[in-house]
């Protein structure tokens, strides 16, 4: 079946703007995850969704992050006054349910100039 | 803290076993991951072992895990220059899982 999606595959902004990332999960995971990998460091955790709620948000560096997943399937990540250091390769990953095996989608690679 | 440490570089020729090794800090994972990532791309699940397993072999890949030492090992038999790749360990104390820094494997021919 299919895999993670994850749109755009790249997107090049402007310090300031704000940006959304869409992701995709795999058909009938409740569980979605989002994850930020900064150049030579590995993934880090920004938030959790088991359904339509955020059940662990601790992740995300600052309230200029913000993610939705309104019918409990497709999620956005949302990035207001993007600063040059949001610069990264944003990950998402969905499981069958909390705890189980995480499998990721491709990316969004935000450059910020 | 959390905090899980790779070697960053491992070169080896084609043919030969690669050894990729890991320690992590939180005896309450259950499943421990180990994760491929080749250029521009995204994470690509290799295999993960129970925390009550001490080794699971899945064709050219062995993991071993010592619980006692927290150490988490990667090997694969026959390297081939397709397996060159980052490779990253992770923990799962929780929901979120805990990366390394990943280890970058050279295979040369």
């Amino acid at each position: 079946g299919a895999g993670v999606s994850q749109t755009p595959s790249n997107k090049v902004t402007e310090k300031g703007k704000y940006v959304e990332l869409r992701c995709d999960p795999i058909s009938g995971h409740t569980a979605l995850y989002w994850y930020r990998q900064s150049l030579g460091q590995g993934p880090e955790f920004l938030i959790y969704f088991q359904g339509t709620g955020a059940a662990d948000d601790s992740g995300l560096p600052n309230d200029r992050f913000f993610a939705v997943r309104p019918e409990g399937s497709v999620s956005t990540l949302k990035i207001q006054r993007t600063e040059r250091g949001d610069s990264a390769v944003y990950l998402c990953a969905s499981s069958t349910s909390s705890k189980d095996t995480q499998y990721f989608g491709p990316g969004t690679r935000l450059t910020v100039l | 803290g959390e905090d899980v440490e790779q070697s960053l570089f491992l070169s080896v020729r084609e043919g030969d076993s690669s050894v990729i090794n890991c320690t992590y800090t939180d005896s309450s994972s259950t499943y421990l991951y180990w994760y491929k990532q080749e250029p521009g791309a995204g994470l690509q699940l290799l295999t993960y072992i129970f925390s009550n397993m001490d080794m699971k072999q899945d064709q050219r890949l062995t993991v071993l895990l010592n619980k006692k030492d927290k150490h988490l090992s990667l090997r694969i038999a026959d390297t081939q220059t397709g397996d060159s790749a980052i490779y990253f360990c992770a923990e799962s104390p929780g929901t979120a899982l805990i990366f390394g820094k990943g280890t970058t494997l050279s295979v040369s021919s």
